[in-house]
């Protein structure tokens, strides 16, 4: 069975400050891990994914995360927030060549100016 | 390209009547996906269509949900007597193949039941 926590159903950081945002992952299988961001009224957009090739991942928008296996923890990261990306955060995770996501809470992000 | 769309994007209903959703995948995506996002929560996963087949409905919360992809497109998700429970966000994925690493998501709709 699969399972995600997302520690921190609301993270506030300020204009220009590192962003971090938790994910714990549970699988029974070697997992495939992704993070998504949803914007208001939009639908998730793909901001990363973890297939099983290198640890640290480069996504879109200056976003990356690193796998840790011995942690179990796929934890999202920014150098710099920008107002631009305050939204809420989904980090999800398949078991290998499976068909459907299993979801975290979400962790909603504030950039104070 | 055209994304995923849904149909409508907000839906209210009474309690007991019954709804249909509509979804419509990114062209020639064999895969469709829908889930639940209820308040608060993050999204749970419903059903899988690969072409038409239901390849796992295993999230099907009950006998009063159903969902088809009659010609491998378009999708319906369907709600008989829609209790107050049902009230979410249900969304939309489709992917390229069956295990595609990436589904792609539709905005969503937001059903009301009163």
């Amino acid at each position: 069975a699969q399972s995600v926590t997302q520690l921190g159903s609301h993270v506030s950081v300020s204009e220009g400050a590192l962003v971090l945002l938790r994910c714990n992952y549970s699988s029974s299988v070697p997992p495939y891990l992704f993070w998504y961001v949803q914007y208001p009224n939009q639908g998730l957009q793909l901001l990363l994914k973890y297939t099983s090739a290198a640890t640290l991942v480069k996504g879109i928008n200056g976003f990356e995360a690193e796998f840790k296996k011995s942690e179990t923890s796929f934890h999202l990261t920014k150098p710099s927030a920008h107002m631009s990306d305050a939204a809420e955060y989904f980090c999800a995770v398949s078991a290998t060549g499976a068909n459907n996501l299993f979801f975290g809470t979400g962790t909603r992000l504030t950039v104070i100016p | 390209g055209a994304g995923v769309s849904q149909t409508p994007s907000n839906k209210v209903t009474e309690k007991g009547k019954y709804v249909e959703l509509r979804c419509d995948p990114i062209s020639g995506h064999t895969a469709l996906y829908w889930y639940r996002q209820s308040l608060g929560q993050g999204p749970e996963f419903l059903i899988y269509f690969q072409g038409t087949g239901a390849a796992d409905d295993s999230g099907l919360p009950n006998d009063r949900f159903f969902a088809v992809r009659p010609e491998g497109s378009v999708s319906t998700l369907k709600i008989q007597r829609t209790e107050r429970g049902d009230s979410a966000v249900y969304l939309c994925a489709s992917s390229p193949d069956r295990g595609y690493n990436e589904q792609f998501f539709g905005p969503g709709t937001r059903l009301t039941v009163l």
